[in-house]
């Protein structure tokens, strides 16, 4: 079974902190994503990357900056939090062989809340 | 209007009843296509892919509807564990393209 592990279900930050949220898979998937998942928007994608050192701007990058420097981790680091950046961060991971097109595995989320 | 929409619900149904949702997509260059089901706070677990020909998975059964751009879910004999909500995914023309829909609420009760 994929297993997509994330460092904290829960975490409380200061507003203008700096924030590191991590994320482990251990499948060898190329491909990991951060989203963020609020009441009524749904899951909208931060950051994407398809290989080490690669990443691509989501649809709502601003705030947000990512580093990939093995397969297996992927972080999301909030450069300055805000209030609202508060909400749920899940990570997931998917393989791009056979296909770019295969499910996505989540891991289990960490509940940000910026005060 | 949404690449991709879902009834939202919240659809209250007894135990043991058959229900169904429907799903929507509006690009047609759309790949791949999944049902995942979230539980309150948790993360969205994938349900099952669908495939063109149609897929069933136990008391689940997914069809797909490329002429007319829709994706089907179907649960029989309803259990009180299926209370959730049902995403639809579609992942299209590259790896980052995964669009989901916003959700529909299932509630059995008993």
């Amino acid at each position: 079974d994929v297993k997509v592990t994330q460092s904290s279900r829960y975490l409380v930050k200061r507003t203008g902190e700096k924030v590191f949220l991590e994320c482990v898979q251990d499948m060898d998937h190329e491909n990991m994503f951060w989203y963020r998942q609020d009441p009524g928007l749904g899951l909208r994608l931060i950051y994407f990357s398809y290989d080490v050192k690669m990443k691509e701007k989501g649809d709502i990058p601003e705030g947000y900056s990512v580093s990939r420097e093995k397969k297996e981790r992927f972080s999301l680091i909030l450069e300055s939090a805000s209030t609202n950046q508060t909400s749920m961060y899940l990570c997931a991971s998917s393989p791009s062989k056979p296909t770019d097109y295969s499910p996505l595995h989540f891991g289990n989320g960490t509940r940000l809340t910026v005060t | 209007r949404k690449e991709v929409e879902q009834d939202p619900g919240p659809f209250n149904v007894p135990e043991g009843a058959t229900v169904a949702f429907n799903c929507t997509y509006s690009n047609s260059a759309s790949q791949s296509f999944f049902w995942y089901r979230q539980d309150c706070r948790k993360e969205p677990k994938l349900l099952m892919s669908v495939y063109s020909s149609g897929n069933e998975d136990g008391r689940f059964t997914a069809q797909l509807n490329r002429a007319s751009q829709y994706i089907s879910l179907l649960i029989r004999d309803s259990k009180l564990s299926d209370s959730a909500t049902y995403l639809c995914v579609v992942r299209r023309s590259s790896a980052s393209k995964i669009i989901f829909g916003s959700g529909t609420r299932l509630s059995i009760r008993p």
